[in-house]
């Protein structure tokens, strides 16, 4: 079965950063688009970055452009999020998640690490 | 990039049938047949059930489907069942490899 394990959040000050994870397992990691999805805390999901399959193409919603990096290690089959300047609008969880390979959707999701931006 | 439009809830009784609608623009919803449906349980990842449009994942029940029409997208559970109490969310492919997400719905079972 697939597997997405997040980690590296926690509580960082507004104007600091993180570094989250996601280690992927039982599958093909070099041959998969791969995302980070947020939730605010009981607020909806918002599509925060992607990366394609050997890093060379990146996208970003507006609102992270400048201040987050998603990077990828197929070698050791990872996802990152380098997030810098952080702010307390960026409080969330924060999903790792797979394209499904047939479609533009995500069809495998990390169970969320958590990122709480505060004073 | 505006989150796509849906109903903050919807409720039915076990057995009847809701339908959830998911407005966006004639640059997401209305340009690409690339909508996805997401249930999501309290604490939960997001579960995948309808991919673009109206295609069902393997494994997901066929009580639930999925359409649209112009800029709006639709999901339809059928003879609801408790287990179907969750939030709902839509996504549209944006372009350039970029996705929006709906406000999502709470659906409550009776």
């Amino acid at each position: 079965e697939v597997q997405l394990v997040e980690s590296g959040g926690g509580l960082v000050q507004p104007g600091g950063s993180l570094r989250l994870s996601c280690a992927a397992s039982t599958f093909t990691f070099s041959s998969y688009w791969m995302s980070w999805v947020r939730q605010a805390p009981g607020k909806g999901l918002e599509w925060v970055a992607n990366i394609n399959e050997d890093g060379s193409e990146r996208y970003y919603v507006d609102s992270v452009k400048g201040r987050f990096t998603i990077s990828r290690d197929n070698a050791k089959n990872s996802l990152y999020l380098q997030m810098n300047s952080l702010r307390a609008e960026d409080t969330a969880v924060y999903y790792c998640a797979r394209e499904s390979g047939y479609s533009s959707t995500w069809n495998y999701w990390g169970q969320g690490t958590l990122v709480t931006v505060s004073s | 990039q505006s989150a796509l439009t849906q109903p903050a809830s919807v409720s039915g009784s076990p057995g009847q049938s809701i339908t959830i609608s998911c407005t966006g623009t004639s640059s997401d919803v209305g340009s690409y047949n690339l909508v996805s449906w997401f249930q999501q349980h309290p604490g939960k990842a997001p579960k995948l059930m309808i991919y673009e449009g109206s295609k069902r994942p393997p494994g997901v029940s066929n009580r639930f489907s999925g359409s649209k029409s112009g800029n709006t997208a639709s999901l339809t559970i059928s003879g609801l069942q408790a287990e179907d109490e969750a939030d709902y969310y839509c996504c549209s492919y944006a372009g350039s490899s970029t996705y929006v997400f709906g406000t999502g719905t709470k659906v409550t079972v009776l």
